[in-house]
């Protein structure tokens, strides 16, 4: 099945800097890669995914991007604030049974420091 | 649109008690997920029901889990009985036939 690794574990950044986290997957078919931020005690939201016929995406001061013959994806934070702190999820889709779901990384904890 | 809605937010039993959790999708999503979230780890997937039946439950430990989704909207989860490991937030998510999981706050159990 769909093994998704995430690095770092824990990632400190002064505001203003950037911060990049990266996920590796081990399924060949997985086409849609989404990363949740989950603030203390909070459900997790998505703040940007990406599908597997693009090699890049930007929002604002976050970005994406996918290489798809390496098996890894990467989220990229430009100009960090402190209500960026949170817990970041990486996640890629593994087909079972037909049906799509979502396998998720162990999760990076980004701290802002003002 | 009104987002994903869980009860209880938070319960505490003791162990060999049962328990369940109660999700309400966003209307009109046909796959709802229930998923386990220890703390410090990422959600695990337990079930994944397309309208009201199972798709994916290789996960659930079935010999104490169970679930359900009547009608294909509302959907419980049970544990019968619960262990202590069993602590952690649980999770119900709902996504329309596009990939994007919508989460709910989340039920902390906790087993003592």
């Amino acid at each position: 099945g769909e093994n998704v690794e995430q690095h770092p574990s824990t990632l400190s950044v002064q505001e203003g800097d950037s911060a990049v986290i990266k996920c590796t997957y081990s399924d060949s078919a997985s086409n849609y890669f989404p990363w949740y931020k989950q603030e203390l005690g909070k459900r997790p939201q998505l703040i940007i995914d990406i599908r597997s016929n693009v090699g890049e995406k930007k929002d604002q001061r976050i970005a994406v991007t996918l290489n798809k013959t390496a098996k890894h994806f990467s989220l990229h934070i430009t100009e960090t604030q402190p209500e960026d702190s949170a817990v970041y999820f990486c996640a890629a889709t593994s087909m079972n049974t037909g049906f799509q779901k979502l396998v998720f990384g162990t999760g990076t904890r980004l701290l802002v420091s003002p | 649109e009104a987002g994903v809605a869980q009860s209880p937010r938070y319960k505490i039993i003791e162990k060999r008690q049962s328990v369940a959790f109660w999700c309400n999708p966003i209307s009109g999503h046909a796959t709802l997920y229930w998923y386990q979230q220890i703390l410090g780890q990422g959600p695990k997937l337990l079930i994944q029901f397309q309208n009201n039946g199972v798709v994916d439950d290789s996960q659930l430990p079935k010999d104490r889990f169970s679930a359900e989704r009547l009608k294909g909207v509302d959907s419980t989860l049970k544990i019968q009985p619960a262990k202590l490991e069993d602590s952690a937030v649980y999770l119900c998510a709902s996504s329309s036939l596009i990939d994007e999981q919508f989460f709910g706050p989340g039920t902390r159990l906790t087993v003592l």
